[in-house]
């Protein structure tokens, strides 16, 4: 039971260039999330997708994109990646109760030159 | 807006004493407040939720009070170790909002 993964663990892209971080969770999971995490700003919520098929936006949604390719799987896309977006990722999941007690992967560190 | 906040400054405590970290909110009615762990490099872990019908709740070594007159909550440590030392996050939700994180405290229990 590996609980919530992300892939890539770091990653260094230039300004303009995209790509996609990859999340999955093998807990059953319905709900799941992106946040970024910044120095005092602590975690933002991205995107967020309550079930199979459904994304909303969160708190910082501007300049991503995110797929919810089945139960398990959760992926964060950057189009054209900008300096303001190097952070720590995030990747969360929960079940659909009204405490939303999340689960979290490990992180991406993102450094965008 | 609604605000959620937590000392920045890191907290120095003596090994087997109690660290108290406090979590405050503003604008806000959450009906759970939740409390995480965070270590260097790694994603938060959940430790303890509590109900705002809960005045205390107890795990092990870990003490957390829910205040919905102040909005406060508190959350305690006792008999400190060096292996508590981490970043602790507070959250809160309800009625199916989006969980909402404060910025966290940075605890380091000194031997």
């Amino acid at each position: 039971n590996a609980g919530v993964t992300q892939t890539p663990k770091f990653q260094v892209l230039k300004t303009g260039q995209s790509m996609t971080l990859q999340c999955a969770q093998d807990m059953n999971h319905n709900s799941m999330y992106w946040y970024r995490q910044d120095p005092g700003m602590g975690l933002r919520l991205i995107y967020y997708s309550a079930s199979e098929g459904t994304t909303d936006k969160g708190e910082v949604p501007n300049g991503y994109n995110v797929s919810r390719l089945n139960k398990r799987e959760f992926s964060l896309r950057l189009e054209s990646a900008a300096p303001s977006q190097t952070s720590v990722y995030f990747c969360a999941s929960s079940l659909p109760t009204e405490t939303d007690t999340q689960y979290f992967g490990p992180g991406t560190r993102l450094t965008v030159l | 807006s609604q605000k959620i906040e937590q000392n920045s400054e890191a907290l120095n405590i003596q090994e087997g004493k109690t660290a108290t970290l406090t979590c405050n909110y503003t604008n806000y009615s959450p009906a759970y407040l939740q409390w995480y762990r965070q270590d260097p490099g790694r994603g938060p872990v959940f430790l303890l939720l509590i109900r705002e019908n809960e005045k205390e709740k107890r795990k092990e070594r870990l003490k957390v009070t829910f205040d919905t007159t102040l909005k406060q909550s508190l959350f305690h440590i006792t008999a400190s170790q060096p292996a508590d030392s981490a970043t602790y996050l507070c959250a809160v939700s309800g009625g199916y909002q989006k969980v909402t994180f404060g910025t966290g405290t940075k605890l380091q229990v000194i031997p």
